[in-house]
């Protein structure tokens, strides 16, 4: 299985301030469509997760473009720039490149 | 709006059976892969199985194979999970999820609890 490795942030965070949340996997995927099969999701504090970010970078319908991604094959970048309070809550990574689709465990962000 | 709502959670002793529903409204539903991902309490998010839009291919993760069974109703637009042979470690909020070409979540419902104890 693909083993997703997330890192953590300096929690609190300060309003306003910008974050990067990593994620690396134990192997690469990019596909040989061209295309880096990770995907990032929030869950809120109580709610569903919800997806942010497809295909590595693509910021799904409706994401605020505080919101970024970026990386190479196996490592990953979620960029937050300039936290709110709605931001709050865990975030996932998770590979589609086989099954079993596999998650990272979560990084948290609280803010101050 | 699509929406998912998933039903059929509950408490239910070791080795027992449950069904989990989703129905599903908003979009095509057979146009779209379906999934179950799951959640222990106060833990990560753990997927569960995958079914292709047409139902004619299905995964699922080993630690359920053989155990659950994902299918799906086009014509009623709704997911099922056949829970069988339930063990304490299944106890979890069971989300149903709407795929997308990227192989990830698109779309996710409220979710369901199944507390597997005696």
């Amino acid at each position: 299985d693909i083993v997703m490795t997330q890192g953590a942030l300096p929690n609190p965070v300060p309003s306003g301030e910008s974050v990067s949340i990593t994620c690396r996997s134990s192997k690469s995927l990019l596909y040989s469509d061209g295309k880096t099969y990770l995907n990032w999701y929030l869950q809120r504090p109580g709610q569903s997760p919800q997806l942010l970010i497809y295909w590595m970078s693509t910021r799904a319908s409706g994401v605020s473009d505080r919101f970024s991604g970026s990386g190479s094959g196996t490592d990953f970048t979620l960029k937050i720039s300039g936290v709110e309070a709605e931001d709050v809550g865990v975030y996932y990574c998770q590979q589609g490149l086989e099954f079993p689709d596999t998650f990272g465990a979560g990084t948290k962000l609280e803010l101050k | 709006e699509v929406q998912l709502v998933e039903s059929g959670g509950g408490l239910v002793q070791p080795g027992r059976s449950l069904k989990l529903s989703c129905a599903a409204s908003g979009f095509t539903f057979s146009d779209y892969a379906m999934a179950w991902v799951r959640q222990a309490p106060k833990k990560g998010l753990e997927w569960v199985a995958t079914i292709i839009y047409d139902g004619s291919s299905t995964y699922y993760r080993d630690s359920v194979k053989g155990r659950f069974t994902i299918s799906r109703d086009n014509a009623k637009s709704t997911l099922y999970l056949q829970m069988d042979s339930l063990r304490s470690e299944d106890t979890a909020t069971y989300y149903c999820a709407r795929m997308g070409s990227y192989m990830g979540f698109a779309y996710w419902g409220q979710g369901t609890l199944v507390t597997v104890s005696s």
